[in-house]
């Protein structure tokens, strides 16, 4: 069976940087993709990317760029999203979720990484 | 402001039919682009509910059901029970943004 399995609760302080993983299992991982969301505390789903898992090419949101980084290791089938210059409105919960390209839906979702700038 | 419009909220008693409906526009549903839903219970991750419109995963009931026209989409909720309480995100993909976005989110209540 497929699961997302996502780091532990993140607490930083303004200006410093943090890198949230998801540890895919039970698939093919280069198989699929992998998108990261976020979700501000009493907020709706913010999209912060996408990575290629087969060739690392990356996608991310216009208002992120600069400021994000997306990485795999396919020797451990782990997604990392760093995110660095840290402000308080990135308090969020951060999840990664499988792409799907045949039924072009995201179709797997981790637990989710609760993200604290303060 | 979401690329996507939904309504806030939408409410029901047991047992009634609801519909949460989803606005676009011509670089995202209206440009042909799937829509998909998506149902998260509190304090959990979103779950996929429907996908390519209308397409249920395997182990949604199908009292769930998605529709597309034009530049909407609609999810409907039949025979509504207490554990449908959630809240319910549509998400397509938009060509000028180039990019996957999501509607501002339903809350359901029962």
């Amino acid at each position: 069976q497929v699961h997302l399995v996502q780091s532990g609760t993140e607490v930083k302080k303004p200006g410093a940087s943090v890198k949230v993983s998801c540890k895919a299992s039970g698939y093919t991982f280069t198989n699929y993709g992998i998108n990261w969301v976020r979700q501000a505390p009493g907020h709706g789903l913010e999209c912060v990317g996408w990575i290629n898992t087969y060739n690392n090419k990356t996608n991310y949101t216009q208002n992120l760029q600069g400021r994000v980084t997306m990485t795999t290791d396919t020797s451990t089938n782990t997604v990392y999203m760093e995110m660095r210059s840290l402000r308080s409105d990135d308090t969020a919960v951060y999840y990664c979720a499988r792409h799907n390209h045949d039924s072009s839906s995201w179709d797997y979702w981790g637990q989710g990484t609760l993200v604290t700038v303060s | 402001q979401s690329v996507l419009t939904q309504p806030p909220s939408v409410s029901g008693a047991p047992g009634q039919r609801v519909t949460i409906s989803c606005t676009g526009t011509s670089s995202n549903i209206g440009a042909g682009y799937d829509v998909n839903w998506y149902q998260q219970l509190p304090g959990t991750a979103p779950k996929l509910l429907i996908f390519g419109n209308s397409n249920r995963p395997s182990g949604v009931p199908d009292r769930f059901s998605g529709s597309k026209s034009g530049t909407s989409a609609s999810l409907a909720i039949t025979g509504l029970q207490a554990e449908d309480e959630a809240e319910y995100y549509c998400q397509s993909y938009d060509s000028s943004l180039s990019a996957w976005v999501f509607g501002g989110g339903t809350k359901v209540t029962v």
